[in-house]
C-alpha cells in the first residue's frame, strides 16, 4: 500500500528558481526520508527527518515535517539543470513490520 | 569503494524461464531489500532480509524467490509464475531499519 503521496506529480521550472514538493502520509511515523532518482538509475538518499524534528537542511535542500498535518515538504533552492530527477518520499509506520512505504514521486524538470 | 552492485544491467527472459538477478553489497549492512518499479510508479517491496538466513515477503512476493546465505549477497529469482515480470528491479541495503537505504543501479528485465 502507498502511504506517501507526493504532489505535484510533475513540476517544471527555470534554472535558478526554487522547487517545492510535498508529501502526505496517513499513519504515525518514526521518520520520513526523501530520495532522488535520475532517469533509469537507482535512488539516492537526500535527507532523513525524524518525527521529533521540524526542519532539516542539507546544502540547497530544506525539509520540513508537520506531524500534526502528516505532511512534509522538500524545498530545493536555486535549482540547477542537474536537479532534474524524480523525488520520492518514504515513511516507516511506527511499530510496523519493518518496511518503508513509498510515494509515487514528483518528477522535476529544471530548464536551462 | 563501498557500495551496492547489481547485475546484469539488462536481462531478457523467455517464456517459462526462471532468471536470477544479482545484488551484492560491501557496506557491511545487515538489511537488504528488493523493489520493483514500473514506469511512472513508486517502489513496491518484493522481499526483504534483516539478517543472514532470514527473509520476509513484501507486498508483491508472488512469483519471486530470494535467498540470503551470505551477508553480502541477496539474489532475486523471477520465476515462471511471475506473469508480468517486465520492470526495473532495484536492490537496496541499510545498516538497520528504518535508516537510510543505499540503492544499486538497478536491473531492467524484459520479456522476449
Amino acid at each position: 500500500s502507498q502511504q506517501g503521496e507526493e504532489d505535484p506529480q510533475a513540476l517544471s521550472i527555470q534554472e535558478g528558481e526554487n522547487a517545492t514538493m510535498n508529501c502526505s502520509y496517513k499513519t504515525s511515523i518514526n521518520n520520513l526520508q526523501w530520495y532522488r532518482q535520475n532517469s533509469g538509475r537507482g535512488l539516492v538518499h537526500l535527507i532523513l527527518i525524524r518525527s521529533n524534528e521540524r526542519e532539516k537542511h542539507s546544502g540547497r535542500l530544506r525539509v520540513t515535517l508537520d506531524t500534526s498535518k502528516k505532511s512534509s515538504s522538500l524545498l530545493i533552492t536555486a535549482s540547477r539543470a542537474a536537479d532534474t530527477a524524480s523525488y520520492f518520499c518514504a515513511t516507516d509506520e511506527a511499530g510496523n513490520n519493518r518496511k518503508l512505504i513509498w510515494g509515487l514521486g514528483t518528477s522535476l524538470a529544471v530548464n536551462p | 569503494d563501498g557500495g551496492i552492485t547489481q547485475s546484469p544491467k539488462y536481462l531478457f527472459r523467455k517464456e517459462g524461464q526462471n532468471v536470477t538477478l544479482s545484488c551484492e553489497q560491501n557496506l557491511n549492512h545487515d538489511a537488504m531489500y528488493w523493489y520493483r518499479q514500473d514506469p511512472g510508479q513508486g517502489l513496491r517491496l518484493i522481499y526483504y532480509s534483516q539478517i543472514v538466513n532470514d527473509f520476509q515477503k513484501g507486498d508483491i512476493a508472488e512469483g519471486y524467490s530470494v535467498s540470503r546465505e551470505k551477508k553480502e549477497s541477496f539474489p532475486l529469482t523471477v520465476t515462471s509464475a511471475q506473469k508480468n515480470p517486465t520492470a526495473f528491479y532495484l536492490c537496496a541495503s541499510s545498516s538497520a531499519f528504518p535508516e537510510t537505504q543505499y540503492f544499486g543501479p538497478g536491473t531492467r528485465l524484459l520479456v522476449l
